[in-house]
């Protein structure tokens, strides 16, 4: 089966520039996750999701980052304008709605902001 | 805020010797996860600890959760190389839907 599905693998932009994270979670579950990791600061929840519903975004560090599920099986995270600051590794996550149930994570998407 | 500080953050030993990682807060968490991430990859979860005092086993390692749910340790018997990586916890007050890291601790083994 397939797991979490990000896209794009890496990502290379220009400050300015608006960047688009693209997720696809693993069919059935009910949750999605929106994380950042950087050296600095580790691993850091943006946004989750359930039910396709934002729960919880009091992590999206400011109104340039936008987070999007239009339906059960695609979710993007936005920037706009990315700054270098918004560089690190973005990982998408999911998880069925039962409790202390595992996340499972994606690739990662490696953002690189000139 | 809930935080959770991971010792050591860099560990570095030889094949076959023996570590523990820690996991603390002030904090009191239903459930700690930890979590093993390799280069170029996502965490994945090794085990999950609900009960205070609770000891899990998985082959060479051990977990454990404190008995006041505040902390957490992780115990690699006779590590391998292929015990390499970014070991993190994560603490969790909801059920697990919400998950807080700590910075993690990267183990490199040597043979």
């Amino acid at each position: 089966d397939a797991g979490v599905i990000q896209s794009p693998r890496h990502e290379v932009t220009e400050m300015g520039q608006e960047v688009t994270l693209r997720c696809k979670p693993i069919s059935g579950h009910d949750y999605l996750f929106w994380y950042r990791q950087t050296m600095m600061r580790g691993l850091e929840l943006l946004i989750y999701f359930n039910n396709n519903v934002p729960i919880d975004d009091s992590g999206m560090p400011e109104d340039r980052f936008s987070a999007k599920m239009p339906n059960a099986s695609f979710s993007t995270l936005k920037i706009q304008p990315s700054e270098p600051r918004d560089s690190a590794v973005y990982f998408c996550a999911s998880k069925t709605g039962t409790s202390f149930g595992t996340q499972y994570f994606g690739p990662g998407t490696r953002l690189t902001v000139l | 805020t809930q935080l959770l500080e991971q010792s050591p953050q860099f560990l570095s030993i030889q094949e076959g010797e023996n570590l523990t990682v820690y996991c603390n807060s002030s904090s009191v968490f239903s459930s700690l996860q930890w979590y093993r991430q390799e280069p170029g990859e996502g965490p994945v979860l090794l085990v999950t600890v609900v009960t205070g005092g609770e000891v899990k086993k998985l082959k060479r390692l051990t977990f454990q959760f404190g008995d006041a749910r505040k902390d957490s340790s992780l115990h690699i018997t006779a590590a391998q190389p292929g015990d390499t990586g970014l070991y993190l916890c994560a603490g969790d007050t909801q059920g697990a839907q919400k998950l807080v890291f700590g910075q993690g601790t990267r183990l490199t083994i040597n043979p």
